[in-house]
């Protein structure tokens, strides 16, 4: 067990739709990474926060936003979802900063992750 | 720039052999580089990093890593396959600010 909580496990959804993913670090971590795994794209970083600010952006759609709450729990929302949408998204937190997705030389934890099938 | 090539997608081993799996790296600095492991409906875990210390890094799990400076590789091994192994293997070069790269992954199956 990573420490890092992901719900829903999940989620099937209509084209067009919005949902939420909702992430709550490891306790002590102030760093959340946003990840999307697909079999055409593999792991792609989408965000990532630190301490409640955005701190650096992937290959986030503007469809897509994220935010980092004072509990440090983590929400991805994605809206006007398409087929391609369909992924496994990850979040993972660290407890250095780092920057662009990374946790300098440190350690990322990820969540189990949560499946999002667009039908 | 950086970034990461797993050599092989699918690697197949008979469970007791050896494991090897290839990682490239290009990095314009002294890269830190990291193996995860994601089995079936999991999550990544990290399984050995190299930050500059020694090139030859134990992991969990019985994997270690050897990082080759001269060839740009991070080659994971295992001695000695379990079932418990079969899972997909990433590859991961970091900068020394922190920004990650993912390798494509390999996927591991162990045959009894």
């Amino acid at each position: 067990d990573s420490g890092v909580t992901q719900t829903p496990k999940h989620l099937i959804t209509a084209t067009g739709q919005r949902v939420t993913l909702r992430c709550s670090p490891r306790s002590g971590d102030l760093s959340v990474y946003w990840y999307q795994q697909s079999l055409d794209q593999g792991l792609q970083f989408l965000i990532q926060y630190y301490n409640g600010e955005e701190r650096a952006k992937g290959n986030i759609l503007e469809r897509f936003s994220a935010q980092q709450f004072p509990d440090l729990h983590s929400e991805l929302n994605l809206s006007s979802l398409e087929l391609g949408d369909s992924a496994l998204y990850f979040c993972a937190s660290s407890v250095t900063p780092g920057t662009s997705g990374g946790a300098g030389t440190g350690e990322l934890f990820f969540g189990e992750g949560s499946r999002l099938t667009v039908l | 720039a950086q970034s990461v090539t797993q050599l092989d997608s699918h690697v197949s081993v008979s469970e007791g052999t050896p494991v090897l799996l290839r990682c490239n790296y290009s990095s314009s600095y002294s890269p830190s580089l990291f193996w995860y492991v994601q089995h079936p409906n999991k999550g990544l875990q990290l399984l050995l990093k190299y930050t500059s210390a020694a090139t030859l890094v134990k992991g969990i799990n019985g994997f270690e890593a050897e990082f080759k400076k001269s060839e740009t590789s991070f080659h994971l091994t295992k001695p000695s396959a379990h079932m418990s192994d079969a899972a997909e293997y990433f590859c991961v070069v970091g900068n020394s600010w922190g920004k990650l790269q993912f390798g494509a992954g390999t996927q591991v199956v162990v045959t009894p």
